[in-house]
């Protein structure tokens, strides 16, 4: 069984649209996150929700808006697409503590055209 | 500005060798750092954590050593395979309080036969 899992991988796109990536964990962990991976391999925090409440939003445009439906999910669903949003996107999820390893799915690639 | 550095040149070595992956940090004091490997179209996978009261950690191949002083983590593999071959990950939480994993951008090995 999948650990953390998200849907889709690949996502290709024009400009302007709306989309959505899904994310579901079954490690029954607390915490989940948003990651943006680009093309330099930089691994980005966006959000992390602990139990379905925010607890980290960093800058990142409003036309990004994280949902926790519970707290088994973790869905992202972007607006206005740009070209400047194609990246890779990790969902990962941990348990609250401090030092809790994060366990990743395994990405959604995002490319805007 | 607060920074994480890893040797941005991939890491070119033979089998059986031993790889030394490198990652310093500036302007943090973190309580503790993980290691994380990445595979080509895969999400991170946590290999190692090492605190800071810990000068040494190991898990059979790997050894990951912490310097506080010098703010600097190494990443060990050790008698290296080609399965070995990826990219590895440092990353340290931003604020010691679990939940924001600022990463490196990310070593890639590559291990010959």
């Amino acid at each position: 069984d999948t650990a953390v899992s998200q849907t889709p991988k690949y996502l290709v796109t024009q400009m302007g649209n709306d989309k959505s990536i899904k994310c579901e964990q079954n490690l029954g962990h607390d915490t989940m996150y948003w990651y943006k991976q680009d093309s330099k391999k930089f691994l980005k925090i966006m959000f992390s929700y602990n139990n379905k409440e925010l607890i980290i939003n960093e800058t990142v445009p409003n036309r990004f808006s994280p949902k926790s439906p519970d707290k088994a999910h973790l869905n992202l669903h972007i607006n206005s697409l740009e070209l400047g949003d194609s990246a890779v996107y990790f969902c990962a999820s941990s348990h609250p503590r401090e030092s809790s390893p994060l366990h990743f799915g395994n990405g959604t690639r995002l490319t805007v055209t | 500005s607060q920074k994480i550095e890893q040797n941005s040149e991939a890491l070119n070595i033979q089998e059986g060798k031993t790889a030394t992956l490198t990652c310093n940090y500036t302007n943090y004091s973190p309580a503790y750092l993980q290691w994380y490997r990445q595979d080509p179209g895969r999400g991170p996978v946590f290999l190692l954590l090492i605190r800071e009261n810990e000068k040494e950690k190991r898990k059979e191949r790997l050894k990951v050593t912490f310097d506080t002083t010098l703010k600097q983590s190494l990443f060990h593999i050790t008698a290296s395979q080609p399965a070995d071959s990826a990219t590895y990950l440092c990353a340290l939480d931003e604020y010691n309080q679990g939940g924001k994993l600022i990463f490196g951008q990310g070593t890639e090995l590559s291990v010959k036969p």
